[in-house]
């Protein structure tokens, strides 16, 4: 199994900073005949279901507001929330799309400091 | 718009099997290159991928579960549906139902329902 460790555990931001998250799958996301890499990023609130924000590592979600950017290739991988909003708050999970079984990171939960 | 929603039993006993459906309204459950998922989420913990589901009928499945998990599709209610058997306290969870893609992997959910199990 991919197994997709996130960094760190949780965070707490000031409202209008930077928050950023690390992934690492323990193989490569990327698919070589394409070139994209098959990694997606999930913000979960309380008591709701996750909700796609990123796919290919750096493509946003329709919707998603363009604070939220993605990053990385390979085994490596950053969700980065610019100007961090209240409604921000949640845990975020990678995810990855590559192999089966798909896999999750443990999440990293998301704090106004 | 496309919409799921799971429904089954909230309660189920150990060493019995958990049956879940997953309707999906606002679009045909056969139209585009989808599969359709279940996940499951313990209470404060992380989401376990259980399996899939493409319209075509095959199926894939975590390893961890598979010797224990149907997944099944019925076009003509637009429904796909999970069986987990010989269930134990470990499979308590919320249980999400997914609309998956090779590009977007997993873009709508359900809101989920809570299965316990308990005697």
């Amino acid at each position: 199994d991919f197994v997709m460790t996130q960094s760190p555990d949780s965070l707490a931001v000031s409202l209008g900073e930077r928050a950023t998250i690390n992934c690492k799958s323990s193989q490569s996301v990327l698919y070589s005949s394409n070139n994209k890499n098959y990694l997606g990023w999930y913000q979960q609130k309380p008591r709701q279901p996750p909700k796609l924000l990123i796919y290919w590592a750096s493509t946003r979600e329709s919707g998603v507001p363009d604070r939220f950017s993605g990053s990385g290739s390979g085994t490596n991988f950053t969700l980065t929330i610019n100007s961090l909003q209240a409604e921000d708050v949640a845990i975020y999970y990678c995810h990855q799309y590559y192999s089966i079984p798909r896999t999750f990171g443990q999440g990293t939960k998301v704090e106004i400091k | 718009q496309v919409q799921l929603q799971e429904s089954g039993p909230g309660l189920v006993k150990p060493s019995q099997t958990l049956s879940l459906t997953c309707t999906v309204s606002g679009g045909s459950i056969t139209r585009g290159s989808y599969y359709w998922t279940w996940i499951r989420q313990p209470a404060g913990k992380g989401l376990e991928w259980i399996g899939r589901i493409y319209t075509s009928g095959s199926t894939n499945y975590n390893p961890s579960l598979k010797t224990r998990v149907t997944i099944s599709l019925d076009t003509s209610t637009n429904q796909f549906s999970l069986k987990l058997s010989s269930v134990t306290a470990a499979d308590t969870a919320v249980y999400y139902c997914a609309r998956g893609s090779g590009d977007r992997t997993f873009d709508i959910w359900g809101q989920g329902t809570m299965v316990t199990v308990s005697s």
